[in-house]
């Protein structure tokens, strides 16, 4: 089935530690995002990638790194988690770079501890 | 201040009824304008985009743009318990921007 799939679907971290969501499409989109939800604050923009080796800075980046080696894959790295980056995370992807129609993932749920 | 601004509810409608949606923007250079529907616990599905001033129809919702006023609204018509979720406004300014801004969503329940 097409799609985006993400890895892991939830997870508990201890705080200071390095984490990485992954984060895969079969749809061969070349836009791709990450976005984090939280109660009250909606959708937010962390990072995204316009195609294959180019990545921007959304709303949200302090303390996410991505990078974007091919079309499929486009992993989010926490270098040094802290406890407000818990939160559900969604990776998304669009056909059109500059898009807003976008499928997204499934999310992770992330808890920093 | 909040970009983009929806009631978050609850909002309670009978089944069969209309559910009447309501999102303003601030941005006047927006361009493009979506509706989303998350279900509990799950993702964000696309359900609909507009992106001229008037009603674009399709099945039983329709989405509605004032660009004047700033203003975007869903209407979902015979509404079925089914349609029971969050429904996030999203607004972007032009092609080529990448911000895609939502609003916090408004829970709608339907009422058998």
């Amino acid at each position: 089935i097409a799609g985006i799939t993400q890895a892991p679907t939830s997870q508990i971290l201890a705080a200071g530690r390095r984490m990485t969501l992954r984060c895969t499409q079969d749809m061969r989109h070349n836009a791709m995002y990450w976005y984090r939800q939280d109660l009250g604050l909606g959708l937010r923009l962390i990072h995204y990638s316009n195609t294959a080796g180019t990545t921007g800075k959304g709303e949200v980046p302090d303390g996410y790194s991505v990078s974007r080696a091919n079309t499929d894959d486009f992993p989010l790295t926490l270098a040094s988690a802290v406890p407000s980056q818990t939160s559900v995370y969604f990776c998304a992807s669009s056909e059109r770079t500059g898009s807003g129609e976008a499928f997204f993932g499934q999310g992770t749920r992330l808890t920093v501890v | 201040q909040k970009e983009v601004e929806q009631n978050s509810g609850p909002l309670s409608v009978p089944e069969g009824a209309i559910a009447s949606l309501n999102c303003t923007y601030s941005d006047r250079g927006s361009q493009s304008f979506f509706w989303y529907r998350q279900y509990s616990g799950k993702s964000p599905e696309l359900i609909m985009s507009i992106y001229s001033n008037g009603d674009k129809e399709d099945g039983r919702f329709t989405a509605q743009l004032n660009k004047a006023s700033q203003y975007v609204s869903l209407l979902i018509r015979d509404s079925q318990p089914s349609d029971s979720a969050t429904y996030l406004c999203a607004v972007k300014e032009n092609f080529g921007n990448e911000k895609l801004t939502f609003g916090t969503g408004t829970r709608l329940t339907i009422i058998p």
